[in-house]
């Protein structure tokens, strides 16, 4: 069945520093990517999505390249900011069921 | 997008009570999803409700522990049965977009004590 493999955290980093979390994914098909981020506190949002390959999604700084060939979606942003500390989920859907699978989840605190 | 609320927000319940949550969404859906989000760990989906049939569980959810209802393709309802501590989550009610992604509700915090 469909998988997906976040890197394992927790991710500290200090303010303005470069972030990647990499996420890796196992379906059949083509699936559209996704990741979400749950701030402290608060319910699961949608950050940024891709529905085919080399399809860029980006917001709010962050970006995220749909690799089919590595079946990679890794999650990058060239300045983080204190405010970005959350929890970052990548996942993916593969069918017309509507119905999603995610990766464990990467805690990431940034310091200032 | 989707506006979902769910109610309660959180609860404290004995062992061996049951809960049901409720789960409102803005707009029609033909389906609504119902995930568990233990503590520090990811989302497992726990069924499919659809409206006018029985909801689709998931492998290691059972309609007896979980019961659904789907009157209508607004709103939806998840039973906890006959709870353990082991129970004690966030349950999460979302929709479907228009491009796969999912909209969740605030989540219900249960903890069973």
């Amino acid at each position: 069945g469909d998988s997906v493999t976040q890197m394992e955290g927790p991710v500290t980093l200090s303010e303005e520093a470069f972030l990647t979390i990499n996420c890796t994914y196992t379906a059949t098909g083509y699936p559209s990517l996704f990741w979400y981020v749950q701030y402290p506190g608060e319910g699961l949002q949608l950050l940024l999505k891709a529905t085919k390959a080399d399809d860029k999604g980006s917001n709010k700084g962050f970006e995220a390249t749909y690799r089919k060939e590595t079946t990679s979606f890794h999650l990058e942003k060239g300045s983080v900011q204190v405010s970005d500390s959350a929890v970052y989920f990548c996942a993916l859907s593969n069918t017309n069921a509507g119905k999603s699978t995610f990766g464990d989840g990467t805690t990431l605190t940034v310091k200032p | 997008s989707a506006v979902i609320s769910q109610k309660p927000s959180r609860d404290i319940c004995q062992r061996g009570t049951s809960l049901t949550i409720q789960c409102q969404v803005d707009s029609q859906v033909t389906m609504m999803f119902w995930y568990r989000q233990q503590p520090g760990q990811s989302l497992t989906l726990i069924a499919t409700a659809n409206q006018g049939s029985e909801a689709t569980y998931e492998s290691g959810f059972v309609i007896d522990k979980f019961p659904i209802s789907r009157p209508n393709l607004t709103f939806s309802t998840l039973t906890v049965s006959n709870m353990s501590p082991e129970d004690s989550s966030i349950y999460l009610c979302s929709v479907t977009g228009t491009g796969g992604e999912q909209y969740f509700g605030p989540g219900t915090r249960l903890t069973v004590t």
